[in-house]
């Protein structure tokens, strides 16, 4: 079975860049079947692709992130990790990863319990 | 604002039948399949819906998806006091190149 696992600082401080870090077990993320993605959830708002990982190395992520993230994987780990640069208190959410079919579709499944993170000084 | 368009609100009595609407454009769920998630209270999104109408497996048949043009819908049946929580539908927006979703519907179970 498939688990997912997000780690970081919960508290950032604004201007600051904000890194959190997702372990994968039961599946290789290096195994080309899947991507992986981060998604994030404001307190009491709607979800908010982040972006998403490929085993080649490619990334692609949102246009209204895109200028301030990056995502990248330790395969020694079986982890990838997400940076997210200059935050603000709109940045402010919680954030979860998931495993992602990727091409053109919005499948993910299953998802990481997820870590709250708060940007505030 | 979120890209896909969802009644940010639903009720119903239990054993009754809801359905609830997920609106976009050519670009997106006119183009894409359409997903659909349940959030349970304080728990992470569970995926409901892929392709449109498919069921992964250990979702009861009481849930179903459709699509038509632009516009996409969940059904849920039977509805049980446990089926009260936020559903999501996303999809691919070919314009964004990015994945979107809607704004959630939050279903009460009266």
């Amino acid at each position: 079975q498939v688990h997912l696992q997000e780690s970081g600082p919960g508290l950032v401080k604004p201007s600051q860049t904000l890194s959190l870090t997702c372990t994968v077990s039961g599946d290789s993320i290096t195994s080309g079947t899947y991507y992986w993605s981060w998604i994030r959830q404001p307190a009491g708002k709607g979800l908010e692709w982040i972006g998403r990982f490929y085993a080649s190395g490619s990334t692609t992520y949102n246009p209204s992130l895109k200028s301030r993230v990056s995502i990248s994987v330790d395969t020694s780990k079986n982890q990838f990790s997400l940076k997210l640069t200059s935050v603000t208190a709109a940045d402010t959410a919680l954030y979860y990863c998931a495993r992602d079919i990727g091409t053109k579709r919005a499948w993910f499944d299953p998802w990481g319990q997820g870590t709250l993170v708060t940007v505030s000084s | 604002q979120s890209v896909l368009t969802q009644p940010p609100s639903l009720s119903a009595a239990p054993g009754q039948r809801v359905t609830i609407s997920c609106s976009g454009s050519s670009s997106d769920v006119g183009n894409n399949f359409v997903f659909w998630y349940q959030q349970l209270p304080g728990r992470a999104p569970r995926l409901l819906i892929y392709d449109n109408s498919k069921r992964p497996s250990g979702i009861p048949d009481r849930f179903s998806g459709s699509k038509s043009g632009r516009s996409a819908t969940l059904g849920i049946t039977g509805l049980q006091t446990g089926d009260e929580a936020d559903y999501y539908c996303g999809t691919w927006d070919d314009r964004l190149n990015a994945v979107v979703f809607g704004g959630g519907t939050r279903l009460t179970v009266l």
